[in-house]
């Protein structure tokens, strides 16, 4: 199994402001991914982080909003930029090896104000 | 495009009972089917995978069921206790990616 942790895990930021989500794995992954919970809702897959490489979003998040790094197989970061109150949500990192179990981190709770 | 759905959307039932909660799924080309546990304002437990190939999997008081075919999946829970309050998600992974598509959960109580 894999270990995710998160920073920060929660935090309150002003309208128009970004913020930087760290995500690291206490063991090499195949995939890292991003999701969103919003409030109420279940989860919603962001994007695909590659490791070295651009990141590769679903429908309805691109990189200016949600640009996103992999320097390596154990480390990502999700930055949600130009940030307004309907960001406010749970950002979850996961990552799993081919088609195993995938593990989540405990999350970044984050609300704009 | 999966769609996942949950049955019921929330439960209610005293310590002791057995219960099932329910999931199906619209695209039954699937690679594995994976059930997770929420606590508020938590992050994801991995509870139990299966596998498209199998038809279930078991820890401890927990079974989960896979009929692929069907596009069903079940997880009953024995001997319910109020330390198994929290939302149950369900989850699919497709045939031909790697992505998780979620359920919208099943939001249990066991009162004691």
């Amino acid at each position: 199994s894999a270990v995710i942790s998160q920073k920060p895990s929660r935090d309150i930021c002003q309208r128009g402001t970004s913020l930087t989500i760290q995500c690291q794995v206490d063991s090499q992954v195949t995939m890292m991914f991003w999701y969103r919970q919003q409030p109420g809702q279940s989860l919603t897959l962001i994007a695909t982080a590659n490791q070295g490489s651009e990141a590769t979003y679903e429908s309805g998040f691109v990189i200016d909003k949600f640009p996103i790094s992999r320097p390596n197989l154990t480390f990502s970061t999700l930055t949600v930029s130009n940030m307004s109150p309907e960001d406010s949500s749970i950002y979850l990192c996961s990552g799993g090896t081919g088609g195993d179990e995938q593990y989540f981190g405990p999350g970044t709770r984050l609300t704009v104000t | 495009k999966q769609e996942v759905t949950q049955i019921p959307a929330a439960l209610s039932v005293p310590e002791g009972e057995n219960l099932v909660l329910n999931c199906s799924f619209t695209d039954s080309a699937i690679y594995n089917l994976q059930w997770f546990r929420q606590d508020p304002g938590k992050g994801l437990t991995s509870l139990l995978l299966i596998q498209s190939s199998q038809r279930e999997q078991t820890s401890g008081r927990l079974n989960a069921s896979l009929d692929k075919s069907s596009g069903r999946s079940t997880l009953y829970i024995a001997a319910s206790q109020p330390g198994d309050s929290a939302t149950y998600l369900c989850a699919v992974r497709g045939g031909s990616n790697y992505k998780l598509t979620f359920g919208k959960g099943t939001l249990l109580t066991v009162n004691p």
